[in-house]
């Protein structure tokens, strides 16, 4: 079974700095990965995934994640945060041949201060 | 637009009650999930299912069961609650087996034990 590590559980950011939630996961076979979003009393929303292609990947409101396969990771990365980015970002892995599971991290609190 | 319904938002129930939650999805997918998600612990996986009345063990299957009868619907039972079964459970459903498609969840039920 895969094992998916987020370090940071709380990472407060002033509001237009830069910010990356780090994960690692720790299969070497080939996967796919994705990074989620939850706003308060919601459910998970995709962000982004790598899926094959270009190791760096991006969504529509400015994160991008660069998937590394050496250092088996896929840190989340946004150069400036806005006030609304304030949310729980959780990243998941799934394995590419046989995976029918998800597995997920344990979730990074991103809370950005005014 | 991908939707997954929760039956509830919120729900309150006694110790030793029967409690269903219900899932639905519409988009034809195989793949079904629930999990229960705490603070500080992200989601850990109840049970899923990939095709009607197959269901597979999650990584905390104890004190619930689920119930596939139709590809659209995925339901989760507490057979006796208890206190520690107050928590957020999510539904959520994917594509095939060894398929690209990322997990769509439902926006959680928030249950409460008392």
């Amino acid at each position: 079974a895969q094992s998916v590590t987020q370090l940071d559980s709380q990472v407060p950011v002033f509001e237009e700095a830069p910010v990356e939630l780090r994960c690692n996961y720790s299969s070497s076979v080939s996967v796919y990965l994705f990074w989620y979003v939850q706003y308060p009393n919601q459910g998970l929303q995709l962000l982004l995934k790598y899926l094959s292609g270009s190791t760096l990947v991006e969504s529509i409101n400015g994160f991008e994640a660069e998937f590394n396969k050496s250092q088996t990771s896929f840190h989340l990365r946004k150069p400036s945060v806005h006030i609304s980015d304030t949310a729980e970002y959780f990243c998941a892995v799934r394995e590419s041949n046989t995976g029918n599971q998800f597995y997920f991290g344990t979730g990074t609190s991103l809370t950005v201060i005014p | 637009d991908v939707k997954v319904t929760q039956s509830s938002r919120y729900l309150v129930k006694r110790t030793g009650e029967k409690v269903f939650l219900e899932c639905v999805q519409d988009m034809d997918h195989e793949n079904m999930f629930w999990y229960r998600q705490d603070p500080g612990l992200g989601l850990r996986l109840i049970y899923f299912s990939y095709d009607v009345k197959m269901k597979e063990k999650g990584d905390i299957p104890e004190g619930y069961s689920v119930s596939r009868e139709k590809k659209e619907r995925f339901s989760l039972i507490l057979e006796s609650a208890s206190t520690n079964q107050t928590s957020m459970y999510l539904c959520a459903h994917s594509g095939a087996q060894g398929g690209n498609q990322p997990q769509h969840f439902g926006d959680g039920t928030r249950l409460s034990i008392l």
